[in-house]
């Protein structure tokens, strides 16, 4: 399977706790985004990247999250100190760099549970 | 935050019946996509219109753009069961590469 993975699907923890998701892109795209999606809203944007440049942070992203892509592949999410409003599904997607496009391809993401 | 607001939230119809979901945004844009998501899945991409467009088609999907309106809306012709899912507009702002999405539309197609 080519598509977008990630690792893992769904995530059981306690407030407090800290989590780490993994997120394998398509294997030729340099760009790979961060979203956050509560149930009945849509996805909401956290970060992206370029290669392993970190181009662009949401306000929603707090001090306690801090995502990776330290050799322009895969990418980390880490979350510290969780809290119950950190319950959400955390989808990844990638794309190519085209500046009039942007079609981009997600991978089924990792459902966190805070408890 | 974010930028759109699909309407209507919910939409329920019979298999074969035309579909018809409308997405209205707040800024310039550069192009404004179409994504599914079956209920808990991640989202697939179905269709893009730039914005110099005003009308796109895919297959049994038809896409109008109105950039005075701010405003566009999807299609779905002939609907059948495996169209149910949510239905959501994500906007590609001009000046930035990332996405806005709204908070779409639930689609159930009944046999």
């Amino acid at each position: 399977d080519t598509g977008v993975s990630q690792n893992p699907r769904h995530k059981i923890t306690k407030r407090g706790q800290n989590v780490t998701f993994r997120c394998d892109p398509i294997s030729e795209h340099n760009r790979l985004y961060w979203y956050r999606q509560t149930l009945g809203q849509g996805p909401e944007f956290l970060t992206y990247f370029q290669n392993e440049a970190q181009l662009e942070k949401s306000r929603l992203l707090s001090d306690r999250f801090s995502a990776e892509r330290p050799k322009g592949s895969f990418s980390t999410l880490e979350i510290q100190r969780t809290e119950q409003g950190d319950s959400a599904m955390y989808l990844c997607a990638s794309s190519i760099q085209d500046p009039g496009v942007n079609e981009q391809f997600f991978g089924p993401g990792t459902r966190l549970t805070v408890l | 935050s974010q930028q759109g607001e699909e309407d209507p939230q919910a939409l329920s119809i019979q298999e074969g019946e035309n579909a018809t979901m409308n997405c209205s945004y707040k800024t310039s844009i550069n192009n404004l996509q179409w994504y599914r998501q079956n209920s808990g899945r991640g989202l697939v991409h179905l269709i893009l219109i730039r914005s110099n467009e005003r009308e796109k088609h895919s297959g049994r999907l038809r896409v109008t753009l109105d950039t005075s309106k701010k405003s566009s809306s999807l299609l779905i012709t002939a609907s059948r069961a495996a169209d149910t899912a949510s239905y959501f507009c994500a906007t590609r702002n001009s000046g930035y590469s990332t996405l806005t999405f709204g908070k779409g539309t639930m689609l159930l197609v009944s046999p």
